[in-house]
C-alpha cells in the first residue's frame, strides 16, 4: 500500500454521461496531482493542487474538471468524454511541491464508448 | 520544457543476468532524476533516485549513475530475478518555474524470464 486509495479501479462510461474519480491520501502530504497514463505514451501530468490551491494546469480540455476540498481529497469530475480519454488516470501525492517524491495510486482503468 | 528519452521500450533477460535502462534529458537545470517501477495493475512505486550532485548510487540490486555533461542516466539491475517483470520509468525534475512537474521517459517492459 502506497497510502494513495483511488476509486473506483475501473469505469466505462458513455460520451454523455458524468462521472467523478476520487483519491484519498493518508499520507500527510500537501499537494496532490492527477496524471493520464496512455498505452506507449510517457506519463502525462494533468493537474497540480499544493495546499488545496490549483498551480498548473497542463493545457487539459474542459472537460476534465478537477476538485480539491483538502488536501488529503482530489476528484476529476468527467463530463461529455471522447473515446479517446480512455486511459488509466492516476492519482499521486507529495509533501509539497517543491519535494520530487510522488507516492502513486493504483489508478482508475477509464473506458469511453 | 523538459523531454526526456528512455530506451529500450522492452527489454528481455533470463534470471541472473543483468539489465540496463537508459535515459537522456534536455533541460540541464533538471537536479532530480528518479526511477519507477509499475506492476501490473499497480501504480508507478519510486524505486531509486539520484540527485544531480552524485554520480552514482546504489541500493542492493539496483543502481543507477548519472552523467550530467552528456545529459544521461541509467538504471542498473544485478541478477535480475522473475519479480523485477515489470514496467521502468524514468524521471527528471527542474525544480523552480517547474516546481511540481516531473517529466517521464516512455517507459520499458521488463521481462526477466526463469
Amino acid at each position: 500500500e502506497t497510502g494513495v486509495t483511488q476509486t473506483p479501479r475501473h469505469l466505462v462510461m458513455g460520451m454523455t454521461n458524468k462521472k467523478s474519480l476520487k483519491c484519498e491520501q493518508h499520507l500527510g502530504h500537501n499537494a496532490m496531482y492527477w496524471y493520464k497514463q496512455s498505452a506507449k505514451k510517457p506519463l502525462e501530468l494533468m493537474f497540480v493542487y499544493n495546499f488545496k490551491e490549483q498551480t498548473e494546469n497542463n493545457s487539459v480540455p474542459s472537460r476534465f474538471s478537477p476538485e480539491c476540498p483538502n488536501s488529503s481529497h482530489l476528484f476529476l469530475h468527467l463530463h461529455t468524454l471522447q473515446p479517446e480519454d480512455s486511459a488509466l488516470y492516476l492519482c499521486a501525492s507529495s509533501q509539497d511541491i517543491a519535494n520530487e517524491k510522488l507516492f502513486f495510486g493504483s489508478g482508475t482503468q477509464l473506458s469511453v464508448l | 520544457g523538459e523531454n526526456v528519452e528512455q530506451h529500450p521500450s522492452t527489454l528481455s533477460v533470463q534470471e541472473g543476468d543483468s539489465a540496463v535502462i537508459k535515459c537522456t534529458y534536455s533541460d540541464s537545470a533538471s537536479n532530480y532524476f528518479p526511477w519507477y517501477k509499475q506492476e501490473l495493475g499497480k501504480g508507478p512505486q519510486l524505486i531509486i533516485d539520484i540527485r544531480s550532485n552524485v554520480g552514482e548510487k546504489k541500493d542492493q540490486r539496483i543502481a543507477v549513475t548519472l552523467n550530467k555533461t552528456a545529459k544521461h542516466f541509467s538504471l542498473h539491475i544485478t541478477e535480475t530475478q522473475p519479480e523485477d517483470s515489470a514496467v521502468y520509468f524514468c524521471a527528471a525534475y527542474a525544480g523552480g518555474t517547474s516546481y511540481g512537474k516531473l517529466t517521464f521517459g516512455q517507459g520499458t517492459i521488463l521481462t526477466v524470464h526463469p
